[in-house]
């Protein structure tokens, strides 16, 4: 199963933007980049999915690079709901593995 | 309704005890999922049903016993844990693919497993 490396932790201030980076240099050409998110003491939830283009929903911004080798996770506006840890997943074309990376912990500081 | 639900909450069992994990979508997602997850830790796929049958073990030692009676309902089997054993068990559901990767997971609030 392909790899992603996010890394271990970041803070954003409150309202400011965050960038959650993640590396998948071993995606392959059908592998969708799935973010998803855990927040204390629940499950984790769906933030955004993309394949080539940049996606936007209500949540989130996901960028993909032109080579696909890295994604990029856009909250526009940090709140304190959003401290969670960010999953950055790789989801092949066929068949209903699912890996999670080691994720992104992420602190708002109000 | 979007809801995936796991009962119990919490569970605290004995290593001789059998008890059961339920997990239950009304959402007509035919792919069920278990996960364990342990303190700090990411996720880690254990066992996945398609169309209620098994299709994926993670190589799960057979203390861990999964069952899919219908579409709806997913159980866990536990038999003669072990402390180790302790840690989140999360229950996920989704379409089943044929194609593509754009199908999305829906988790339940997992339940708080500790085997004394």
């Amino acid at each position: 199963d392909a790899k992603t490396t996010q890394p271990n932790s970041m803070e954003s201030n409150e309202e400011e933007p965050v960038h959650l980076p993640c590396n998948h240099s071993t995606i392959s050409g059908t592998d969708y980049i799935h973010w998803y998110r855990q927040l204390p003491s629940q499950g984790p939830e769906y933030v955004i999915h993309g394949l080539t283009s940049n996606v936007n929903n209500r949540m989130a911004s996901l960028a993909i690079a032109e080579d696909r080798k890295s994604s990029t996770l856009i909250l526009h506006r940090a709140t304190l709901r959003d401290a969670a840890v960010y999953y950055c997943i790789l989801r092949r074309g066929t068949g209903n593995q699912f890996y999670f990376g080691t994720g992104t912990s992420l602190t708002v500081i109000p | 309704d979007t809801e995936v639900t796991q009962t119990p909450k919490h569970l605290v069992m004995g290593m001789t005890n059998k008890k059961s994990l339920k997990c239950e979508q009304h959402m007509g997602h035919r792919a069920m999922y278990w996960y364990k997850q342990k303190a700090k830790k990411p996720p880690e796929l254990m066992f996945v049903y398609s169309y209620e049958k098994l299709s994926i073990n993670e190589s799960v030692p057979s203390r861990f016993s999964p069952e899919c009676p219908n579409s709806s309902l997913l159980n866990l089997h536990l038999h003669a844990l072990q402390p180790e054993d302790s840690a989140l068990y999360l229950c996920a559901s989704s379409q089943v693919r044929t194609s593509g990767g754009t199908d999305t997971q829906y988790f339940g609030p997992g339940t708080r497993l500790t085997v004394l």
